[in-house]
């Protein structure tokens, strides 16, 4: 079926370390993977994406990995700051007739200790 | 430039009621999509719309349904409402109808009671 699940629900890092999100989806035929982050009061907001052509993508601090082989998708953020506190989305988009939908996981909500 | 706005912001309603929530989305957007996150939970897919027609449905009853009009807005309406229709409903748009990402306004905070 088609669902995008996350393995944890919260982390929490301190000021300036590192921080890894992960992801697991289920459908081997999604060809088009996004992160968003969604503060609070607020709608998501695209970070980062990636096509299934790819392994890996880089950005302004983070970067996003993908396995295909263990249908895995994750979100690495550099140095991270307290502004970064927010839920993190792994989505897939799934293609229909004519358009798409995008599928989101849960959330995993990062806690940045100052 | 504006975002994607949508109005109201809040909105407070009793079962059996209707409602119309609003959508504007960015300038030169043709694409708009409802989504429905209840609290703790990622965003639910409801509505694709691209110009004007209806491109995807996620799986919610007939209670809802939306439209798209000649300028790229969007109303979605929900009918009948029940208790668990409370949640926030956030409109997204996007360039065209593709592998797209989605740009999200703030959403309607909607309270059935």
């Amino acid at each position: 079926g088609e669902s995008v699940g996350l393995h944890l629900p919260t982390l929490s890092v301190q000021e300036g370390d590192n921080s890894i999100i992960n992801c697991a989806y289920s459908n081997s035929a999604s060809d088009y993977f996004i992160w968003y982050k969604q503060e609070s009061g607020k709608g998501p907001q695209f970070i980062i994406d990636i096509r299934s052509n790819m392994d890996k993508r880089q950005g302004q601090r983070v970067t996003v990995l993908l396995n295909k082989t263990v249908k895995h998708l994750s979100l690495q953020i550099a140095a991270t700051q307290p502004g970064d506190s927010a839920v993190y989305f792994c989505a897939e988009n799934s293609r229909n007739t004519g358009g798409f939908k995008t599928i989101f996981g849960a959330g995993t909500r990062l806690f940045v200790k100052a | 430039d504006a975002g994607v706005t949508q109005s109201p912001t809040h909105l407070i309603k009793t079962r059996g009621q209707h409602v119309t929530l609003r959508c504007s989305p960015i300038s030169g957007h043709k694409s708009v999509s409802w989504y429905q996150q209840v609290l703790g939970q990622g965003p639910q897919f409801i509505f694709q719309y691209y110009e004007k027609e209806e491109r995807g449905r996620g799986n919610f009853p007939d209670r809802f349904s939306a439209r798209q009009f000649p300028n790229y807005s969007s109303e979605l309406n929900v009918n009948a409402l029940l208790l668990g229709d409370s949640a926030l409903y956030l409109c997204a748009s996007s360039p065209w109808s593709g592998d797209e990402k989605l740009f999200f306004g703030s959403g309607t905070q909607l309270s059935v009671l």
